[in-house]
């Protein structure tokens, strides 16, 4: 159980688009996901934290017009990055908190998604 | 203060030897600790967790240690396995807030 799933994997895109990239529970509720951002070789770097109807909460430094998020449901929380830049190639990851009983702490995370921005 | 994306120290151990990795974190009032495996182009894997009523726990050939005296966290692997070649981030929790990791170290397992 505890499986969270992010679509796409790996996504290519010319600077100046948009992408949009999927975070889903796929077996629990998760009331709250989490989008973090990974350089290489770097620790992992909270974005914002996505509830499920009602606004993100974003980190600071981190630009809430340009990482739009939307979390419409209970297994559904969606990351855009918008008008994208070379600088924005990352590897993204996103990860839901269980809410079960007794694992409300526990957060597991998606397979990342690598983001190249050409 | 959070912990900051620096370039990963390195533990190479042998095969079927013990690994200890180690942590310190940063917020005295931290609850709750996950050390967390991280396989080249993959997302974070849960080990295994602790909270801070308890200063030891065991899993499957993997045991962490806390010590809220001196806030550090360690991650022991017995009989260490190619496939636990990894990066080992630990993730520090206070009362249900964002986690916070730490740098990452990354384990090679020699032959």
């Amino acid at each position: 159980g505890a499986v969270v799933s992010q679509h796409p994997s790996w996504v290519i895109c010319k600077s100046g688009t948009s992408v949009k990239i999927e975070c889903r529970s796929l077996d629990f509720q998760a009331t709250t996901m989490f989008w973090y951002r990974q350089f290489p070789k770097q620790s992992l770097m909270l974005m914002a934290t996505s509830n499920e109807g009602s606004k993100a909460t974003y980190e600071q430094g981190v630009e809430k017009d340009k990482f739009l998020i939307n979390h419409a449901s209970l297994t559904l929380s969606t990351l855009t990055v918008t008008s994208a830049h070379p600088e924005d190639s990352s590897f993204y990851i996103c990860s839901a908190r269980d809410s079960r009983r007794g694992r409300t702490d526990t957060q597991y995370f998606g397979p990342g998604t690598r983001l190249t921005v050409l | 203060g959070e912990s900051v994306g620096l370039h990963l120290p390195t533990l190479s151990v042998q095969e079927g030897d013990n690994s200890i990795i180690n942590c310190a974190y940063s917020n005295s009032a931290s609850d709750y600790f996950i050390w967390y495996k991280q396989e080249s182009g993959k997302g974070p894997q849960f080990i295994i967790d602790i909270r801070s009523n308890m200063d030891k726990r065991q899993g499957q050939r993997v045991t962490v240690l806390l010590n809220k005296t001196v806030k550090h966290l360690s991650l022991q692997i017995a009989a260490t396995q190619p496939g636990d070649s990894a990066v080992y981030f630990c993730a520090e929790n206070n009362y249900g807030q964002n986690f916070v990791f730490g740098p990452g170290t990354r384990l090679s397992v020699l032959p």
